[in-house]
């Protein structure tokens, strides 16, 4: 899979929109991003994945940049519950039968 | 999205002794099913990859007679540390997934305490 760079930490005001970057530059042709987020203490959930156009779904938004370098994911209205680390992964799609490999991730505070 | 349980959800045991996890998929037909383990302030790391009805692959550094991982069925997978230290103190979390699947499931996590 190909490496993720995402900065250590990030804070968010309650309410306000969360933008969590990621830079991806060596990610190949057939690889998409995904996204997933860890609780304290909790397994990992799934957020949304991409490959090149925009995404939306209930949890966030995924916007991917024309040259798939980069991406951010978008939590429009951070909520104390949004508190986690997320992680930005790289890997073909449709693949379920290849583990994920985290990276270090981002730590989001989502400050009241 | 696939439920998948894990039991217990803590455990604390005695140096030397072995433990038992359990993984289940509850709805949800794993041909696939991977353990992480997770020390505090730490990411995920991959311990092996177990195929239904085959041996697990692990990875490197992970013992594999020490971590003995079981996948009998579509919906079950164990992991048995053995002979236990506090070192292998930590955060365990299997996922389950499948070939044409887009999406793995993750566990809600075992926490393993060795005193």
């Amino acid at each position: 899979d190909a490496k993720t760079t995402q900065p250590t930490s990030m804070d968010c005001a309650e309410g306000r929109a969360a933008n969590l970057p990621c830079n991806h530059s060596t990610i190949s042709g057939n690889e998409y991003v995904y996204w997933y987020r860890q609780i304290h203490s909790q397994g990992p959930q799934y957020i949304i994945h991409g490959l090149k156009n925009n995404e939306t779904n209930e949890m966030a938004s995924l916007i991917i940049t024309e040259d798939r370098k980069s991406s951010t994911l978008i939590l429009p209205h951070a909520t104390l519950r949004d508190t986690a680390v997320y992680y930005c992964i790289v890997r073909v799609a449709y693949s379920g039968n290849t583990p994920l490999v985290f990276g270090k991730g981002t730590r989001l505070s989502v400050i009241a | 999205g696939a439920v998948v349980s894990q039991h217990p959800s803590w455990v604390i045991c005695k140096s030397g002794t072995s433990v038992k996890i359990e993984c289940r998929s509850l709805d949800f037909q794993a041909t696939t099913m991977f353990w992480y383990r997770q020390f505090p302030k730490q990411s995920l790391m991959l311990m092996a990859t177990s195929n239904e009805g085959s041996k697990a692959t692990y990875e490197q550094g992970v013992e594999k007679d020490k971590f003995l991982i079981n996948h009998a069925s579509l919906t079950l997978s164990t992991l048995t540390v053995t002979s236990a230290h506090p070192e292998d103190s930590s955060f365990y979390i299997c996922s389950v997934g499948q070939g044409l699947q887009y999406e793995q499931y993750f566990g809600p996590g075992t926490r393993l305490t060795v005193t």
